[in-house]
């Protein structure tokens, strides 16, 4: 079983619309979660890290579920530049410096 | 001002032949990493560095070797490449070593891709 799986996509979104999706986890060790965003053939580029308590940044709500090992990330709202891959991302404290990322959910907003 | 930058950007070469690509950082960080992203798109650790010293060595074959002249850069030579090698290759740096939970976020480099023949 991979340490960090998501829904590989891709979610087809119509623009204005409202789209979510989650990413699981392994290792209930697991301190520190990210949601990372990765357009075509570029670098993976931090959208928000994932606070306990959930947390929000504009149009992107992310959310933590540490009993069942998952973590989500909601995108309201919708537009056309949200159109690229998200990577969820998982550090545990007890590998140090080790990121686990995931695949990548695949999320194109259509007009 | 480019904070995580790497060269080349792009790499066509032969089986067989040694090549290296290099990586800096004027984050001022004190942890680098390469990670190997490959046609389906998983993004796998390969090397950490924390102030010049080795912290993560995945099960990398021995054909790759990270080099860290100083915390600014961390190069990464492989040998004998393999057609298998061919990839995306990302460096990264962040502020710790991945224990001060939201302070490690990443920033990556432009990627270089690699391509063997």
């Amino acid at each position: 079983r991979k340490e960090v799986e998501q829904d590989p996509g891709p979610f087809n979104v119509p623009e204005g619309a409202t789209v979510a999706f989650n990413c699981t986890y392994s290792n209930s060790a697991s301190q520190s979660f990210f949601w990372y965003r990765q357009d075509c053939r570029k670098e993976p580029k931090l959208l928000m890290s994932v606070y306990s308590s959930g947390n929000e940044d504009g149009r992107f709500t992310a959310q933590l579920n540490r009993a069942s090992q998952y973590i989500s990330l909601l995108i309201r709202d919708s537009k056309l530049s949200d159109s690229a891959t998200y990577l969820c991302v998982v550090n545990m404290y007890d590998s140090w410096g080790k990121f686990q990322f995931g695949a990548g959910t695949q999320v194109v907003v259509t007009p | 001002d480019t904070a995580v930058s790497q060269t080349p950007k792009y790499l066509v070469t032969q089986m067989g032949n040694d090549k290296s690509i290099k990586c800096e950082q004027n984050l001022g960080h004190d942890t680098m990493y390469w990670y190997k992203q490959d046609s389906k798109k998983f993004l796998k650790i390969m090397f950490s560095y924390n102030n010049k010293e080795l912290i993560i060595n995945e099960t990398v074959p021995n054909r790759f070797s990270p080099k860290s002249p100083d915390k600014a850069h961390l190069n990464l030579h492989i040998n004998s490449l393999e057609l298998g090698d061919s990839a995306v290759y990302f460096c990264a740096s962040s502020q710790g070593e991945g224990l001060a939970g939201h302070t490690d976020t990443q920033y990556f480099g432009p990627g270089t891709r690699l391509t063997v023949l």
